[in-house]
């Protein structure tokens, strides 16, 4: 059972349209949403994250948006470049000295010039 | 610093071949994970050692698969006997501890092939 879901699988929108990634997780003992990115070829890099006690975090042009109640959030990527194509994976980490990544099956990102 | 590094980066075998794959964290990172990653599953959690010692190993497929960390600069994941549906790709991750806030910085990963 997927612990953390993932949508869209993919996506493609032209240079400076903003695409939206969505993540829904069912266990409320997660406390620690990471956002990675991953280039061909390498290994996931940490984007951004947050914790649920804030609705919102800006980091540059990336923005997440977490709904506690309804156990969502979405990563925002304002003014995409095409430097942005990459997969992005969503992840959930619960509480406590564990830090296990939970990851989404990833977001295919294809920005166009 | 030159980040996680992982050995081979490319490994094509054969079926019941042993696949040992390495890994060397960030100096000063006392936490160590290993993850696979293919098309069907996504990425997935192998196992994590903390100070050397495995923490957890419930994602380990089966006991074929085992890992090992005999100091803080080295750590191998093997394979006895691989099998094709072992191929995928396997990242080493490492980090300063295992508080959730702290960042795991992913190696380049080995791309396994089986056939």
């Amino acid at each position: 059972q997927q612990q953390v879901k993932q949508s869209p699988q993919s996506l493609i929108v032209q240079k400076g349209g903003i695409p939206i990634i969505n993540c829904a997780y069912e266990n409320t003992a997660f406390d620690y949403f990471p956002w990675y990115q991953q280039f061909p070829g390498k290994g996931p890099a940490l984007l951004i994250a947050i914790r649920p006690d804030v609705s919102e975090k800006k980091e540059g042009r990336f923005t997440i948006s977490f709904n506690k109640s309804a156990k969502q959030f979405s990563l925002h990527i304002m003014d995409s470049q095409p430097g942005d194509s990459a997969t992005y994976f969503c992840a959930a980490v619960k509480g406590g000295a564990t830090n296990k990544l939970i990851f989404g099956t990833g977001t295919l990102l294809a920005v166009q010039p | 610093d030159a980040g996680v590094i992982q050995s081979p980066r490319h490994e094509v075998t054969e079926m019941g071949q042993e696949v040992t794959l390495r890994c060397k964290p960030i100096s000063g990172h006392n936490s160590l994970f290993w993850y696979r990653q293919t098309m069907m599953r996504g990425l997935e959690l192998l196992i994590y050692f903390n100070n050397n010692v495995p923490i957890d190993d419930s994602g380990m497929p089966e006991d074929r698969f085992s890992a090992k960390m005999p100091n803080a600069s080295f750590s191998t994941l093997k394979i006895q006997p691989s099998e094709p549906r072992d191929s995928a790709v396997y990242f080493c991750a490492s980090t300063f501890g295992l508080a959730r806030g702290d960042t795991q910085y992913f190696g380049p990963g080995t791309r396994l092939t089986v056939l």
